[in-house]
This record gives structure tokens, sequence and C-alpha cells, in this order.
């Protein structure tokens, strides 16, 4: 399975709005709500930040939101903080019954 | 609160086989409707599913690594563990372990708790 596409990097200044996109096919990101975004921090473990495409789970700032366009899945963060730097991953369910995650995209917050 | 932790030897030579466990605190590997997975992340690169696994036994798992890996519960210990046969320099990365959030039409939806991780290389 291929990995799902995403920028290798983004940036931008505090309080901006940043989208990450996420690309797969119609055989995951497109052909199922099942995309998740995850952040990790330098040397920490992965935090979901939003599941099924638009969910936040509990305790995640309402900053974080998740859309869903035909194959291509996003992330936007608004009122860029410089405590959102870090790497940002999203993964999607496939029609093999498997999890395929993207490469990654750091943010930088300037 | 439901916590995991990954454990096994730090250090792996080629050609053997890397073994992992992951001990769930504070909550049951029994849990109806939780899988449980791996996945790790090799150094400079991106994240990868590795497989997952129901108490019951039923498994997914990553096809590129699918002839290489099994994994096991054993929910009388409240654990759930990972080999991964023939090991190459390839393999060498961060392992985490994590639980899956359940959905209705297929096994689960998305990764929502992840234990720490635990740095594992393969060398002679």
């Amino acid at each position: 399975q291929s990995a799902l596409t995403q920028p290798a990097s983004v940036s931008g200044s505090p309080g901006q709005s940043i989208t990450i996109s996420c690309t797969g096919t119609s055989s995951d990101v497109g052909g199922y709500n099942y995309v998740s975004w995850y952040q990790q921090l330098p040397g920490k473990a992965p935090k979901l930040m939003i599941y099924d495409v638009t969910n936040r789970p509990s305790g995640v700032s309402y900053r974080f939101s998740g859309s869903k366009s035909g194959n291509t899945a996003s992330l936007t963060i608004s009122g860029l903080q410089a405590e959102d730097e870090a790497d940002y991953y999203c993964s999607s369910y496939t029609s093999s019954s498997t999890w395929v995650f993207g490469g990654g995209t750091k943010l930088t917050v300037l | 609160q439901l916590q995991l932790q990954e454990s096994g030897p730090g250090l792996v030579k080629p050609s053997e086989t890397l073994s992992l466990t992951c001990t769930v605190s504070g909550g049951s590997i029994s849990s109806r409707s939780y899988y449980w997975g791996w996945i790790r992340r090799p150094p400079g690169k991106g994240l990868e599913w590795i497989g997952s696994i129901y108490y019951g036994g039923s498994t997914y798992y990553n096809p590129s690594l699918k002839s290489r890996v099994t994994i096991s519960v054993d929910t009388s210990k409240n654990q759930f563990s990972l080999r991964l046969s023939s090991v190459t320099a390839a393999d060498t990365a961060v392992y985490y372990c994590a639980r899956c959030l359940p959905a209705v039409a297929v096994a689960f939806r998305a990764f929502d708790i992840w234990g720490q991780g635990t740095m594992v290389t393969v060398s002679s």
C-alpha cells in the first residue's frame, strides 16, 4: 500500500491559519470517512487530534479542524500558536482492510 | 486512566527476531470492541502501521510486513505482543503500541491512546 501524500513542510506566523493536505485515492481517503490526524511533538508519542474526518477528541483545541473533498483530506489550524510547532500525520482506512499513514508534515511557527 | 507501555530489547541483530510487549494499565485489554495496534517510526521517516489485534485473536497486518509479523494477545497479563522476524537495518525505528478507537462498519477508526514508544536498533 502506498503512503498518503502530505506536503513535507508548512509554516505560518502566530495568529495565522494554515492548512495541511493529505491526498490519497478512492480506495482510502476518498472512499471512507475514517481519516484521522495526529500531532507529534519532538520526542513525544503521536496524539490524536481529529478522527472521522471532522471530529475532535475531548480536550483537543477548537482551533484544530478537519475536512475532506474527494480524495483529499485537510487539517486546518487557526490562530496559530508556538506550541503547535510539530509533525502532523494523516491516516486512513483502506479498501484492503488496512490502515495507511501519510508521510508527515513539519509545521514551523515563524 | 488507560496507559500503554512498551518493553523489550533496544538492540537486535540482523536476521534475528524483534520481540516487543505492550502492557495495558488502567483498563482491560478484553474491553469489548477495542483493537490494539503497533505502529513504528523509522529515523527521519514517517509513521507506519504494522498491525492490530482484537482480544479474541482477530488480526490485521500491513501487507508489506505480513510475512514477517505476528501480533498476539495475553489477556491474563493484560498485554499484547509484536514479533518481527528476519530483521534488517530498515526495521530500526521507534515502536509504539496504541489503542484503536472502535468503529461500526470497520474494525476501528483511529488510534486514540498511545504508549511513549521504544527505540529498537538493528545492528550487529
